[in-house]
């Protein structure tokens, strides 16, 4: 149990899908934070919330719509994707987000597969 | 250009050998973190650090500040040590490095 949890672990979708991935955290933070692992990359962060705002977007495409109801649930909505978008998508979370010197907490992550 | 440097890329070692997994950044930074990926995905924060030295049972890890370089060492590795080894720096992240342990 990381305490950060992701569904689905994995998700096949198709280019003209929308679909949302989900990460909660139960640890008290309040930061949480979207991650992109795609094949033979460097980890990239995505977008970073703190306290239930948006603190950071790295020029990400629109096609990825981020939304924190809450310091404890972070969506990713996802729309019109294209096949570079597979990849594994890592949600984190920390007790403070903007200085990135809280140490971070992983969810297992969810493998997405654009067809 | 990723502004983290990692080396080795890969790493392959026996059972019981010290690991030395380094990482050079070229901006100032907030912290640095160690992370440890298996396969399968999970990540786990294996250290965060400002400055100095921090240990955590077989595992160390070091900063230079003013050389902007950190080392993470395993002392007696052991299989279950395999993992990707990935060194943070705010926003920037490492390639990784793959170490085996072989028994």
């Amino acid at each position: 149990e990381t305490g950060v949890t992701q569904t689905p672990r994995h998700l096949v979708m198709g280019m003209t899908n929308k679909k949302s991935l989900k990460c909660e955290q139960h640890l008290g933070h309040n930061a949480m934070y979207w991650y992109k692992q795609s094949a033979k990359k460097p980890l990239e962060l995505m977008f970073v919330y703190s306290l239930e705002e948006r603190v950071e977007n790295n020029s990400v495409p629109s096609r990825f719509s981020p939304e924190c109801p809450n310091s404890s649930h972070l969506f990713l909505h996802l729309h019109t994707l294209q096949p570079e978008d597979s990849a594994l998508y890592l949600c984190a979370s920390s007790q403070e987000g903007q200085k990135f010197n809280s140490p971070l907490h992983f969810g297992n992550g969810t493998r997405l597969t654009v067809t | 250009k990723n502004e983290v440097e990692q080396s080795p890329q890969n790493l392959t070692a026996q059972e019981g050998e010290f690991i030395t997994i380094n990482c050079s950044y070229s901006v100032g930074i907030s912290a640095l973190h160690w992370l440890q990926q298996h396969p399968g995905g999970g990540i786990v924060s294996l250290f965060m650090l400002s400055s100095g030295k921090k240990k955590h049972g077989r595992l160390i890890a070091t900063i230079n500040i003013q050389e902007k370089h950190s080392s993470l060492h395993i002392t007696a590795s052991h299989p279950r040590d395999s993992a990707v080894y990935i060194c943070m720096n705010d926003m920037r992240f490492g390639a990784g490095t793959r170490l085996t342990v072989k028994p």
